[in-house]
């Protein structure tokens, strides 16, 4: 069964230091691995989608990178605007083509 | 571009009663998906719909919850009778296809309070 891990679960950060946040997972056959923000109240927003070992994609102050077990998104000095949930998710090559979502890490910005 | 469109934004029920909730996609979305998110996790997906087929309803506990998509467009989530670990939000989310290279664009969710 796909399974998506996300730690921590709770991060908090002083304006302007930088840190990562992991995703592991265990999925047969990666489609996709994806990196969406959740504010509170709100839905899920679409930041940036990882297909192959090696990628990398960029984003202002975010940067998410994959490996064949896990998914770092790496934020640069950030700022208060930067707090939020971040959720990781996979999509499998066969079968369903469902994403299955981790529980988050719940990132705060302190100013 | 008008995104997700859900209603209503918060709902409060007893447990056994019955309650609807409704989501219109980004205009020429084929796929839709109904997500619940319960506080504290990320969203599971309870049912997929390419136009107005199903395409993936294995996490819906069909007992209880059912859905539709009127003529490939809007579409309704119903739950009939509720329990209380049904308190959640009910988020919509509308890609232009199926598939990885499509973004998943999600509605603001509804939250479901099952006293």
């Amino acid at each position: 069964e796909d399974q998506v891990t996300q730690s921590p679960e709770a991060l908090r950060l002083q304006e302007g230091e930088s840190s990562s946040l992991n995703c592991s997972y265990t999925v047969s056959g990666l489609r996709g691995l994806f990196w969406y923000r959740q504010d509170p109240g709100k839905g899920p927003e679409f930041l940036f989608t990882l297909y192959s070992a090696g990628e990398e994609k960029e984003k202002e102050r975010l940067k998410a990178t994959l490996t064949k077990k896990e998914s770092f998104l790496h934020i640069t000095a950030p700022k208060p605007e930067d707090s939020a949930t971040y959720l990781c998710a996979v999509r499998r090559v066969q079968g369903a083509q469902k994403l299955v979502f981790g529980q988050g890490t719940r990132l705060t910005i302190n100013p | 571009e008008a995104g997700v469109a859900q209603s209503p934004r918060y709902k409060i029920i007893e447990k056994r009663q019955s309650v609807a909730f409704w989501c219109n996609p980004i205009s020429g979305h084929a796929t839709l998906y109904w997500y619940q998110q319960i506080l504290g996790q990320g969203p599971k997906l309870l049912i997929q719909f390419q136009n107005n087929g199903v395409v993936d309803d294995s996490q819906l506990p069909k007992d209880r919850f059912s859905a539709e998509r009127l003529k490939g467009v809007d579409s309704t989530l119903k739950i009939q009778p509720a329990k209380l670990e049904d308190s959640a939000v009910y988020l919509c989310a509308s890609s232009l296809d199926a598939g990885s290279f499509y973004e998943q664009y999600f509605g603001p969710g509804t939250r479901l309070t099952v006293t």
